[in-house]
């Protein structure tokens, strides 16, 4: 069956990087997209960007000039890269099987807290 | 970017009522229109894709309707696990976007 879990640092320094992983099974990166989708406390979700089966990306333009996304289909892993990290940037993050643009399959999400 | 404004806010009802929870989009996005389902600390659960379509495994008491900028996520007979916060999402155009959601709660 189509999983996906997210892995990464729980706690990131202000102005700091956030890497993050999202690990799938049960579909192929090379056939299918996926999204990264964030939520703040108690807040709505947003969309971040995605990584499309070609390979090719497309982010928010809010976060474009911050974040990157890539993979590694031998690996089944999706990455997500973002700098010049702040409070505000502090959400569970969530990737999510992206088809159609839209999302039936999700991670379990992961918990980042910008703090110094 | 297409804005999804979700009413009311939040909405209480007793079990066994029936409901309906709006979604209106800023500019016409034809059914390109998703519905979730958030329970606390859970992932979001896709329940309904584009406006009326329904997905395997969720029960027939959720349906959907609309198309263009108005939207609609009914919900026949609320059951108690039902009492959660409700998304609706575009997938029209670039970035795409949630409402704010609706939340559901037991009166």
């Amino acid at each position: 069956q189509v999983q996906l879990k997210e892995s990464g640092p729980g706690l990131v320094q202000p102005s700091q990087t956030l890497s993050l992983t999202c690990t799938v099974s049960g579909l192929s990166l090379t056939s299918n997209s996926v999204s990264w989708i964030r939520q703040p406390p108690g807040k709505g979700l947003e969309w971040m960007g995605v990584i499309w089966s070609n390979g090719g990306t497309d982010y928010n333009s809010a976060i474009k000039s911050r974040l990157s996304i890539s993979r590694d289909t031998s690996k089944s892993q999706v990455f997500l890269k973002m700098n010049s990290l702040q409070t505000e940037d502090t959400a569970m993050y969530f990737c999510a099987r992206n088809q159609n643009n839209n999302f039936r399959y999700w991670g379990q999400g992961v918990m980042v807290t910008v703090s110094s | 970017d297409i804005v999804l404004t979700q009413s009311p806010a939040t909405l209480s009802v007793t079990p066994g009522e029936s409901v309906s929870l709006s979604c209106r989009a800023s500019q016409g996005i034809s059914t390109s229109i998703h519905w979730y389902q958030q329970k606390s600390n859970e992932s979001p659960r896709l329940l309904i894709k584009f406006a009326s379509q329904s997905i395997s495994g969720i029960p027939s008491r959720f349906s959907g309707s609309g198309s263009g900028t108005d939207f609609t996520l009914s919900i026949n007979r609320v059951e108690s696990e039902d009492f959660s916060v409700y998304y609706c999402q575009q997938s029209y155009s670039l970035p795409l976007t949630f409402g704010s959601g609706t939340k559901l709660e037991i009166k």
